[in-house]
């Protein structure tokens, strides 16, 4: 069965630092988006993307944020400047925009921690 | 823009009995999907079941339904048969329906634990 992936499973980066968090979507699936959820609080939307730009961000979703397509396969979540409260799960996922499509099919998550 | 309610933090269960978890939301509208989502510990997101609003017919997957009143703007999701396995954070989450790429909106989510 197709399925999301992300790596890596955890990242340990020192505060200031820059990470690029990593997804293969599903091959057939045209929407993708990135989600976050700090520890023991609700899933978050950060960005979707579609055709190769940014569909809708949310306010989480600042100038230290952003992401890309590089080429036909990987979906990238960069932060420029990473600080102590972007320490969360960082799940990226992917919807067939077909008809009748209509679900979203998640990674098993990113596990970032600033130190 | 749209909330989703989950007013129940924890519940438990006992194993093989039912139990029934609550989902209120509030949008203004007329058609979107609805979404129980199951998280485990190994906290990856697992799609349980899915409604489409313009649906009457509640959903079912095996042993799971849901109970959906869109008057009332309540998604409830019932689990039967419980098993240890099913314990996990479940989210309820929202999504309009319209063209283009439009993202889910969650609950903050009730911890179920299945008591054996």
């Amino acid at each position: 069965e197709p399925e999301v992936t992300q790596t890596p499973s955890h990242q340990v980066t020192q505060m200031g630092q820059e990470v690029i968090l990593r997804c293969v979507p599903i091959s057939n699936h045209l929407y993708f988006y990135w989600y976050r959820q700090i520890l023991g609080q609700k899933v978050e939307f950060l960005v979707s993307f579609y055709n190769n730009e940014i569909s809708e961000k949310s306010e989480i979703f600042d100038d230290q944020f952003s992401v890309e397509r590089p080429d036909g396969s990987n979906f990238t979540l960069k932060i420029r400047s990473t600080k102590l409260e972007d320490s969360a799960m960082y799940f990226c996922a992917s919807r067939d925009p077909g008809q009748g499509q209509f679900e979203a099919f998640f990674g098993q998550g990113t596990r970032l921690t600033v130190v | 823009a749209q909330t989703v309610t989950q007013s129940q933090p924890e519940m438990s269960v006992q194993e093989a009995e039912t139990v029934t978890l609550s989902c209120t939301y509030d949008t203004s509208e007329n058609n979107y999907y609805l979404f129980w989502y199951k998280q485990p510990p190994s906290r990856q997101m697992i799609l349980v079941i899915r409604q489409e609003a313009y649906k009457q017919q509640n959903a079912t997957e095996n042993r799971f339904s849901v109970n959906f009143q869109k008057a009332a703007k309540s998604f409830s999701l019932k689990i039967s048969d419980s098993q240890l396995g099913d314990t996990a954070m479940y989210f309820c989450a929202f999504m309009k329906q319209r063209s283009g790429n439009t993202p889910l909106v969650f609950g903050k989510g009730t911890r179920l634990s299945v008591i054996a």
